[in-house]
């Protein structure tokens, strides 16, 4: 079952801007996770978020959640042509042992 | 290094002829788990493995085996390939008790024909 639905499915920026994605979950969750994919590459762990944290910084990376509304943004400052990938959010439900992946959001950053 | 590693990186099969997916990790992980990536429809849990001799189905088990013998180890095995399996697979691992992300592994192309 699919728990977290990414949006925009895609995005296309200029090197420099700020790029925002954005993640609606279903259910009660322990914490909630952010993953990079380089085109057909095994997934990097960018980021964990606590279900009572509301928002979270590392680098360039700026992660919120709101759990009133089921949802998180995930905030790269500044991108690089080396932020261009898949980024995925993932939650882990209560009284589950999985880690549900949403779909994705594919980010092009242009030089 | 710390990692996941999965071998094969490509396979190409029959369909029917059985075939072994490798995935071990050198971090001690007691959490062990098998994904399959497919467009559209992001990444699916198969199986899953809390420690050894401890396995559970996740959301897409059919048409899959997994076991856990030793702890660096959680081979997926397909009994009779079919062409609905074909899929980039990814072998994830994490240490429980404490909140961590995953470590996957760099993935394997399975394509049945």
């Amino acid at each position: 079952s699919q728990q977290g639905e990414e949006d925009p499915q895609a995005l296309s920026i200029q090197e420099g801007e700020n790029a925002t994605m954005n993640c609606s979950y279903k259910t009660s969750i322990n914490n909630l996770q952010w993953y990079r994919q380089n085109s057909g590459r095994g997934l990097v762990h960018l980021i964990l978020i606590r279900s009572n944290e509301r928002e979270k910084h590392s680098g360039r990376l700026r992660v919120t959640l709101d759990t009133s509304k089921k949802s998180s943004s995930l905030l790269i400052t500044a991108s690089r042509a080396a932020d261009t990938a898949s980024y995925f959010c993932a939650t882990d439900p209560y009284n589950t042992d999985k880690l549900i992946f949403g779909t994705g959001t594919r980010l092009q950053v242009f030089p | 290094e710390a990692q996941v590693t999965q071998n094969p990186r490509y396979l190409i099969t029959v369909t029917g002829k059985k075939l072994t997916v490798t995935c071990s990790q050198n971090m001690n992980h007691e959490y062990m788990s098998w994904y399959r990536q497919d467009p559209g429809l992001g990444l699916r849990q198969i199986y899953y493995s809390m420690n050894v001799e401890v396995t559970d189905k996740g959301d897409v088990p059919e048409g899959y085996k997994v076991s856990r013998k030793e702890k660096r180890n959680f081979p997926l095995i397909l009994e009779s390939p079919s062409p609905n399996q074909t899929s980039l697979y990814f072998c994830a691992s994490r240490k429980t008790g404490q909140v961590y992300g995953y470590t996957f592994g760099s993935g394997t192309r399975l394509t049945v024909v």
